[in-house]
């Protein structure tokens, strides 16, 4: 059974670091890309960017280019979302998704359960 | 201001059937193939329609996808009580990055 498990909830201040991650599990990690998405309070999904763990290729969205880091290791199977200075704004849930293709075309079939990060001083 | 536009709200009675649209351009649905995504209330969003009209397995046959040019269609049939969700699409432009709309909150009144 295909799985993304995702760390839990955190609270950090502004100017604080903070990585969470994207655990895969049942399925080859290194083989599908695995993108992030994120949801500020009461809106709507917004593309973050993508990485294809077999060789660690990331793309960003431009609204997100050097604001955020995406990284992952493969001999853990596991994705990673940084941040290396929050801020109130970066309060939001974020999700990651494994990237399917059929047929030539590119679709997000599995998702973790969110992880949801409130900065506050 | 969400490149991909879908109107925020749509309602329906049980049985209806009720359709969501989602317009983009040349760029992104013009050029490739749409998704939609349904978001239960305190959920992650669950993959609902892939490659414009394709139904991952489980999703009911109430449930149907279309596009035509830059536009596409979610259409749901017999719409139910558990229905009532939030809708996005989603589509990828020409340079790989990807694209959701700004949703539609689904009420069945």
């Amino acid at each position: 059974e295909v799985q993304l498990v995702q760390s839990g909830a955190e609270v950090k201040k502004p100017g604080e670091s903070l990585k969470i991650s994207c655990k895969g599990s049942g399925y080859s990690f290194t083989s599908y890309w695995i993108g992030w998405v994120r949801q500020m309070p009461g809106k709507g999904l917004e593309w973050m960017g993508i990485i294809y763990p077999g060789d660690s290729d990331t793309r960003y969205s431009p609204s997100f280019q050097g604001q955020v880091t995406i990284s992952a290791d493969k001999s853990i199977s596991t994705a990673y979302l940084q941040w290396s200075s929050l801020k109130a704004s970066d309060t939001a849930m974020y999700y990651c998704a494994r990237r399917e293709i059929s047929s030539g075309w590119y679709y997000f079939d599995y998702w973790g359960q969110g992880t949801l990060v409130t900065v506050s001083s | 201001q969400s490149v991909l536009t879908q109107p925020p709200s749509a309602s329906g009675t049980p049985g209806q059937r009720v359709t969501i649209s989602c317009s983009g351009s040349s760029s992104n649905i013009g050029s490739n193939t749409v998704n939609w995504y349904q978001q239960l209330p305190g959920t992650a969003p669950k993959l609902l329609i892939y490659s414009n009209n394709q139904r991952p397995s489980g999703v009911p046959d109430r449930f149907s996808g279309s596009k035509s040019g830059t536009s596409a269609s979610l259409a749901i049939s017999g719409l139910q009580s558990e229905d009532e969700a939030d809708y996005y699409c989603a589509a990828w432009d020409d340079s790989l990055n990807g694209l959701f709309g700004g949703g539609t909150k689904l009420t069945v009144l």
